[in-house]
């Protein structure tokens, strides 16, 4: 059975800071690997989608690397806003099906 | 596009009450899935669908029936509701190219339903 763990469990940086949140997962035959953002009340917003081939994905002040042998994943986040106070959540995908780690909730203190 | 909606978004419900929980998704996606999510445990996976007319369960099912009669639309039921069903329940979309092209895995998610069983 998959196992997804996010460390922090959450997360409080002054505003320009960088983020670095960190994903792991115990079995390594996975098809992709998911980064979320959950705002509180709200639905998931998909913010990459990294292939089991792939190294890393960018998106603007995202990027997010995979190694899937030792089996983790760090989404990183330039020059951090208030904005992007937020949980984040990590997912991998086998056979269809994502499992989740319970996310990161990160503050950006203005 | 309204992508996934879900309906309702609130409800209270007393022991031993059913309900359904309705999904729909205008994207033309042939996955659908149906997730709770409960405070610090993130989301986990009830039950989901590969295509129209076909159902599975995923890691938590019991306590839950699921239907996919039209491809747009998934249903989640519940027979006879229990505390430890409370929670939030998210419906999710994903489609994937059965032949040939880019496969596309991006799950869309719904904004939620927030149940209450008392």
């Amino acid at each position: 059975k998959q196992e997804v763990t996010q460390i922090p469990a959450a997360l409080s940086v002054p505003e320009g800071e960088n983020l670095v949140l960190n994903c792991s997962f115990t079995d390594s035959a996975i098809y992709n690997l998911q980064w979320f953002r959950q705002d509180p009340g709200k639905g998931l917003t998909s913010l990459l989608l990294i292939q089991s081939s792939q190294r890393e994905q960018t998106s603007g002040r995202l990027n997010a690397s995979l190694d899937k042998s030792s089996g983790r994943s760090t989404l990183y986040i330039a020059a951090s806003q208030p904005g992007d106070s937020a949980t984040y959540l990590c997912a991998v995908m086998d056979d269809y099906k994502l499992s989740f780690g319970a996310g990161t909730t990160v503050t950006v203190r203005a | 596009n309204a992508g996934v909606t879900q309906t309702p978004k609130f409800r209270v419900l007393k022991t031993g009450q059913s309900m359904t929980l309705l999904c729909a998704q205008d994207m033309n996606h042939e996955y659908m899935y149906w997730y709770r999510q409960d405070p610090g445990m993130g989301l986990r996976l009830i039950h989901y669908s590969v295509g129209e007319g076909t159902t599975a369960k995923g890691e938590v099912p019991d306590g839950y029936n699921v239907s996919r009669l039209k491809k747009q639309n998934f249903l989640l039921g519940l027979e006879s509701a229990a505390p430890s069903q409370t929670s939030v329940y998210f419906c999710a979309s994903s489609y994937s190219r059965l032949a040939g092209g880019p496969r596309t895995d991006t799950q869309y998610f719904g904004p939620g339903t927030r149940l209450t069983v008392l």
